[in-house]
């Protein structure tokens, strides 16, 4: 079965710092992944999917960025970050290719102050 | 593009009665439909969903109901727990993505 990692698990960062989340996925091959962020009692926005290595789509214009430099990692950067970047960011796998059932990892909470 | 509405925002119910949270979408191309919970400051996990070749299933106090015609999908929760108390989330999937709903918060009173 599949398992996705995510670190850090929490992070509290200035604003104008750089930011470098990580998300690796074990128990399946060449994965969909996908980047959500969550605002504070607020629903799940879709930052980035890819279908494969060096292969992004991005649904939101935004100072954040993300890679996949690896068939199992998928990483979300930035090179300043806002006060509005605050959230929790969550990384998804989809299991079935067919049917689109989502995974998620256990996220990241990132304070930017 | 697909857009899910979901209803309510919160939801409060005495613990042991029912809880009902609607959806609707705008694709009719849309085939998947999950359900996920998400209880505070852990991740969405998903509890039922339901294909679009289906109109009911159900998973012991939960169930999924839904209306290809009206394109609205709804989560049926009986003798609700106080475990239940959470955020709901709907999505309808298009293309290998999903699209979410606002999400629910739910309530039980003791």
């Amino acid at each position: 079965s599949q398992t996705i990692h995510q670190w850090p698990a929490t992070l509290v960062q200035p604003v104008g710092s750089p930011l470098s989340l990580e998300c690796t996925v074990e128990g399946t091959s060449n994965p969909n992944l996908y980047w959500y962020r969550q605002a504070a009692g607020r629903g799940l926005q879709l930052l980035f999917y890819s279908v494969g290595i060096g292969q992004i789509s991005s649904e939101v214009p935004q100072n954040l960025s993300a890679s996949r430099p690896q068939d199992r990692q998928f990483i979300l950067s930035s090179k300043k970050l806002l006060l509005s970047d605050s959230g929790f960011y969550l990384c998804a796998c989809l299991l079935a290719v067919s049917y689109n059932e989502q995974f998620f990892g256990p996220g990241t909470r990132l304070t930017v102050l | 593009g697909e857009n899910v509405e979901q209803h309510p925002s919160t939801l409060s119910v005495q613990e042991g009665d029912s809880a009902v949270i609607k959806c609707t979408y705008s694709d009719s191309a849309s085939n998947y439909f999950p359900w996920y919970k998400q209880e505070l400051g852990k991740r969405p996990q998903l509890i039922i969903d339901i294909r679009s070749n289906v109109g009911e299933k159900k998973d012991q106090r939960i169930a999924v109901t839904l209306n290809k015609t009206a394109k609205h999908f709804s989560l049926h929760i009986t003798e609700t727990q106080p475990e239940d108390s959470a955020v709901y989330f709907c999505a309808a999937s298009i293309n290998y993505q999903l699209i979410w709903g606002a999400g629910t918060k739910l309530i039980i009173k003791p």
